[in-house]
């Protein structure tokens, strides 16, 4: 497709529950970014994706959250034993090239709405 | 560290009316790249503007324009005329060194009323 897809767009999951959303990026793009949006706040970083390579995984806010990229392309965002407090967008976006000063931009998904009761 | 404010949340104004958005950041790399992002109701963040550390030149394009002030580390960004289409959330964001994560804004809601 034309820009980034993610699904699914909304999911509610039962606190517990294992939870997976997906991203499509871009075709041929490098860079895949992996964000989370709490209500009414900025997207915060979760983790980075260079290919299959995940680069930086320092804003994972805990071990039930996991993500890969085994081919480079498709990105799978796995959240285990969901809490109240996942609920929230999660963002993916993709970029071209992988660095350095002119690396074009970053294009994001609509994103993926979890509710966790 | 790496921070972005934005203090204003919400914004309404008329349509037609000039508004401009704040944005003011704090980091301690020496070249770092500032954006601006609309998120419509849909969800998906729109990239509206890159700016460099080392080009303080303002920009404008069409009815927006930004102003880049390092000595007051400010990424100001301005809708000239705005219309009801102009409504969404705005965010800025900034990138340094490392690896192209963004660290964004809190972001303000700007409603335009017609």
């Amino acid at each position: 497709g034309a820009g980034v897809s993610q699904s699914p767009r909304y999911k509610v999951a039962k606190r517990g529950q294992d939870v997976a959303l997906r991203c499509d990026p871009i075709s041929g793009h490098v860079s895949l970014f992996w964000y989370q949006q709490a209500l009414g706040q900025g997207p915060e970083f979760l983790t980075y994706f260079q290919n299959e390579a995940q680069l930086d995984k320092s804003g994972l806010p805990s071990d039930r959250f996991f993500a890969e990229r085994p081919e480079g392309s498709v990105s799978t965002l796995k959240i285990q034993r969901t809490q109240q407090e996942d609920s929230a967008v999660y963002l993916c976006a993709s970029r071209l090239v992988a660095g350095g000063p002119n690396t074009g931009e970053l294009f994001f998904g609509e994103g993926s709405r979890l509710t966790v009761l | 560290a790496q921070k972005v404010t934005q203090a204003q949340t919400e914004i309404s104004v008329v349509e037609k009316e000039d508004v401009t958005l704040d944005c003011v950041y704090e980091t301690r790399d020496t070249t770092y790249y500032l954006f601006w992002y609309k998120q419509p109701p849909s969800g998906e963040l729109v990239f509206l503007i890159r700016r460099n550390s080392f080009d303080e030149q303002n920009e404008i394009s069409g009815r927006y324009s930004w102003n880049f002030q390092k000595s007051t580390s400010s990424f100001n960004f301005t809708i000239t005329a705005s219309q009801v289409v102009d409504s969404a959330v705005y965010f800025c964001a900034l990138r340094g060194s490392t690896l192209g994560r963004l660290y964004f804004g809190r972001g303000t809601q700007l409603t335009v009323w017609p």
